[in-house]
């Protein structure tokens, strides 16, 4: 069975600069169906990347995917106000066939 | 413009069971591949189970196994989650959420419901 685990678990940055999330898999993932949400307070997440680095319909250019294997990466080039929220990354198609990584939050330093 | 719309909070006492809906609108029921995430609060995501497409059956997370059922009325377009035996740590927000306009075997929900909310207390 896959696990995803997200580093770090919190993130202190200032508007204006770049994040870096990691998300980690157990072992190697064959699938590229690796996918990251954001989720702001009370809200239900909302898709940023599916397919490792395909931005979805409406996301800023500024945030980014990558990776392979193991090790899969979202990046904030540019940290706006409403981007300091709670990351997910999801991995579809393996065993199970569905699962998420535990979170990292990003916040205002 | 598909839309998941889903039943009203609920509270329930220990050992009882939780019905929750989730109506499709926009769509049809039938074309789409609903799924079935909580999160407790202060936590993280966490999966429930769902139909996987490839199969055509619904799939559901080993934790939840023999606990839970999902179901759909599509005459409705309308699918339902019942978790049985519920403990306080079934206390959650639960949402659905299916593939709208991503590929359909990425497993990327771009569209998800409201969520319930849920308080299981005695």
């Amino acid at each position: 069975e896959i696990v995803l685990t997200q580093s770090p678990g919190t993130l202190s940055l200032s508007p204006g600069e770049r994040a870096t999330l990691s998300c980690r898999a157990s072992q190697s993932v064959a699938s590229t169906n690796v996918n990251w949400y954001q989720q702001r307070p009370g809200q239900a997440p909302r898709l940023l990347i599916f397919g490792v680095s395909t931005r979805a319909t409406g996301i800023p250019d500024r945030f980014s995917g990558s990776g392979s294997g193991t090790d899969f990466t979202l990046t904030i080039s540019r940290l706006e106000p409403e981007d300091f929220a709670v990351y997910y990354c999801q991995l579809y198609g393996s065993s199970p066939l569905l699962t998420f990584g535990g979170g990292t939050k990003v916040e205002i330093k | 413009q598909v839309q998941l719309v889903q039943s009203g909070a609920e509270v329930k006492k220990p050992g009882a069971s939780l019905k929750v809906s989730c109506k499709v609108t926009g769509y049809t029921l039938t074309e789409l591949s609903v799924n079935w995430v909580r999160q407790a609060p202060g936590k993280g995501l966490e999966w429930l189970g769902g139909l996987d497409p490839e199969l055509d059956e619904t799939i559901y997370a080993q934790k939840f196994q023999g606990r839970v059922t999902m179901t759909e009325d599509t005459s409705i377009d309308t699918a339902y989650m019942e978790l049985r035996s519920l403990t306080s740590e079934d206390t959650a927000v639960y949402y659905c959420a299916t593939v709208g306009d991503t590929p359909g075997g990425s497993g990327a929900f771009d569209i998800w419901g409201q969520g319930t909310k849920v308080t299981v207390s005695s």
